[in-house]
């Protein structure tokens, strides 16, 4: 998966609670992309993100999510208040033309 | 259908025979890619054609493009217990200059010994 690291890979939270998911690119790469897996199904595009800047959320949820890729550190997806509905992987890729390498993913369960 | 689906939903093969995916989408698209994805774990890339490419190969793997019928196929040749996975295609359609890839709901491939 050409150094794409996400954490944590499991993440369990109570409903309500906060979830932090973290992702560190390729290095060198500026794009980064999350995607949300939910069991038995295809990967679903969520957001896509360059340094600093929200290029296209148009697969985001409008409330409770959010994503960032600050100039420095990881890209962080947040989700607050989760509901059971939440419980999925979610990937992170990064890429700097067309293949986007593809992280391993964190698991969040949602209790 | 919705963009990027595979078919069959699942196939079960016995190790040594050739599997066949196939994959349909919608709207036009600038490639198409195949990944593998291991139960619980992440996504491996296995292939990329471009829309103006009509075949390419990649070792045991031999993915076909057809743009005027919008479908794809990949066939793995002489399969391997090792192969047992799932197999999503997703589509790249390069909106406003980036890309953001549509993915189908994948193919479960079981290789018995």
């Amino acid at each position: 998966n050409a150094g794409v690291m996400q954490n944590p890979r499991h993440l369990v939270r109570r409903r309500g609670q906060e979830a932090r998911l973290r992702c560190s690119p390729v290095k060198g790469h500026s794009h980064v992309y999350w995607y949300r897996q939910l069991p038995e199904e295809g990967l679903k595009f969520m957001v896509y993100l360059q340094k600093e800047n929200i290029i296209d959320e148009s697969g985001m949820p409008k409330e409770r999510f959010s994503a960032e890729f600050p100039k420095e550190g990881p890209s962080i997806l947040r989700i607050q208040q989760v509901v059971r509905g939440d419980s999925a992987a979610y990937f992170c890729a990064s890429s700097q033309k067309e293949q986007q390498f593809f992280g391993p993913g964190t698991r969040l369960t949602v209790l | 259908s919705q963009q990027g689906e595979e078919d069959p939903q699942a196939l079960s093969i016995q190790e040594g025979e050739n599997a066949t995916m196939n994959c349909s989408y919608k709207t036009s698209i600038n490639n198409l890619q195949w990944y593998r994805q291991n139960s619980g774990r992440g996504l491996v890339h296995l292939i990329l054609i471009r829309s103006n490419e009509r075949e390419k190969h990649s070792g045991r793997l031999r993915v076909t493009l057809d743009t005027s019928k919008k479908s794809s196929s990949l066939l793995i040749t002489a399969s391997r217990a090792a192969d047992t996975a799932s197999y999503f295609c997703a589509t790249d359609q390069m909106n406003s200059g980036y890309s953001t890839l549509t993915f189908g709901k994948g193919t479960m491939l079981l290789v018995s010994p």
